[in-house]
Order: C-alpha cells, then structure tokens, then sequence
C-alpha cells in the first residue's frame, strides 16, 4: 500500500531563507508526483508536477525534484516571502491505479518578515 | 476560463441527516475526483467518475455515492452523517483518462453537530 510521508510538520523561517521540503513515498512504481499549496480554508494549487521519467522541475523560484530508485521528492523554495506562508502537499499518482492521488500529510510554512 | 466551482462553500448538519455536494468540473476536463480532507490532514480519494460512471473508488463506505451528469458536473451525496465525516471536501477536474494533472476546486466545509 502506497503511503505518502512529508518532513517536517511545520517550518518557520525568516523572510529571504531558502529552505527545502521533504516528501518520501514507499513504492516507487509512480506515474507522477506533484506539489501543490493549500492557503488556510481553500482548495488546492498546483505548483509542479514531474513525471516518472523526469528528474526535476522548474518555476520561478520554486525547483521540485524527484528520485524515485529512493522514494523521494524534494521541493527547493528560493528567497522565501511572506506570500509563500501556506500548506504544502506532495502527491503521487501511483501505477497499479493510476487516476487516483495518494497525498502527504503536509507542511505548514510560515514565512516571518 | 472558470476554474472548478462546488456549492455549497459552507453546510452545517446533524448527524444522521442526509448531505449532498456539487461540483462543475473546469471548462473541457470530463473527469470528476472527490477528497475528503480533515483538518491538518492530507486530502484522502473518496471516487472518480468518468462517462458518467464510477470508476475509482477509495477505502469509503456505500454511504458515500456520487453522480456524474452529461455536462460533466457530479454530486457527492453522503447518508447518515456521521461527526467523522466533518471535513473539507474537494473536487477536482481532468480531462480524459490516465494521469493528467487535476484542477482543484475551493472545496466545501461541512461540519457535523
């Protein structure tokens, strides 16, 4: 059974911090893995998606990669905002039942200026 | 280009009553997926309806059914209402089959008292 962890919990950090967030997944045969980012009461955005066969993505200040031999995915926030303060989500699309989004529990970020 | 839209934003019940929630899936996605997320947890699948049929389903009892109509929209109808079924449910929208990135809507609170 596919089950999604994501470390840590909550992060404060000062504004202009780079920081990193982890997610870990326990059976590599995925199709994809996307982060998304959850404002507090909304739904949810999708910042990146990589596919299996893809070792990273890109967008603006925010690098996803993914290593999937290992079970990991980590999500590399530059230059950090106040505006980034939300819940982060990591989620994979796994193979044996593709269609269905297995998510990670979360990680709070608070951005302090 | 509208998003995804549910209605009701917010629902307040008491246990045993009946729920039913909507969802108008984004402009040419054909697929319809239901979460249900409860506080400072991940989102959890509840189903998928495609061509108007269930075709994923998650670990949820038969009180929760759900509807897909010809023009894409879907219900989630839940029975019985239970205080554990209070949660944020999210809809959310892709096109076709395989593993497409899904648009989220804002999602309804319901709460049980």
């Amino acid at each position: 059974k596919q089950e999604v962890t994501q470390i840590p919990a909550a992060l404060s950090v000062p504004e202009g911090e780079n920081l990193v967030l982890n997610c870990s997944f326990t059976d590599s045969a995925i199709y994809n893995l996307q982060w998304f980012r959850q404002d507090p009461g909304k739904g949810l955005t999708s910042l990146l998606l990589i596919q299996s066969s893809q070792r990273e993505q890109t967008s603006g200040r925010l690098n996803a990669s993914l290593d999937k031999s290992s079970g990991r995915s980590t999500l590399y926030i530059a230059a950090s905002q106040p505006g980034d303060s939300a819940t982060y989500l990591c989620a994979v699309i796994e193979k044996t039942s593709y269609d269905k989004v297995i998510f990670g529990p979360g990680t709070s970020l608070s951005v302090i200026p | 280009d509208a998003g995804v839209t549910q209605s009701p934003t917010h629902l307040i019940k008491t246990r045993g009553q009946q729920v039913t929630l909507r969802c108008s899936p984004k402009s040419g996605h054909d697929t319809v997926s239901w979460y249900q997320q409860a506080l400072g947890q991940g989102p959890q699948f509840i189903f998928q309806y495609y061509e108007e049929e269930e075709r994923q389903r998650g670990n949820f009892p038969d009180r929760f059914s759900g509807h897909q109509f010809p023009n894409y929209s879907s219900e989630l109808n839940v029975n019985a209402l239970l205080l554990g079924d209070s949660a944020l449910y999210l809809c959310a929208s892709s096109l076709g089959q395989g593993v497409q990135p899904q648009h989220f809507g804002d999602g309804t609170r319901l709460s049980i008292l």
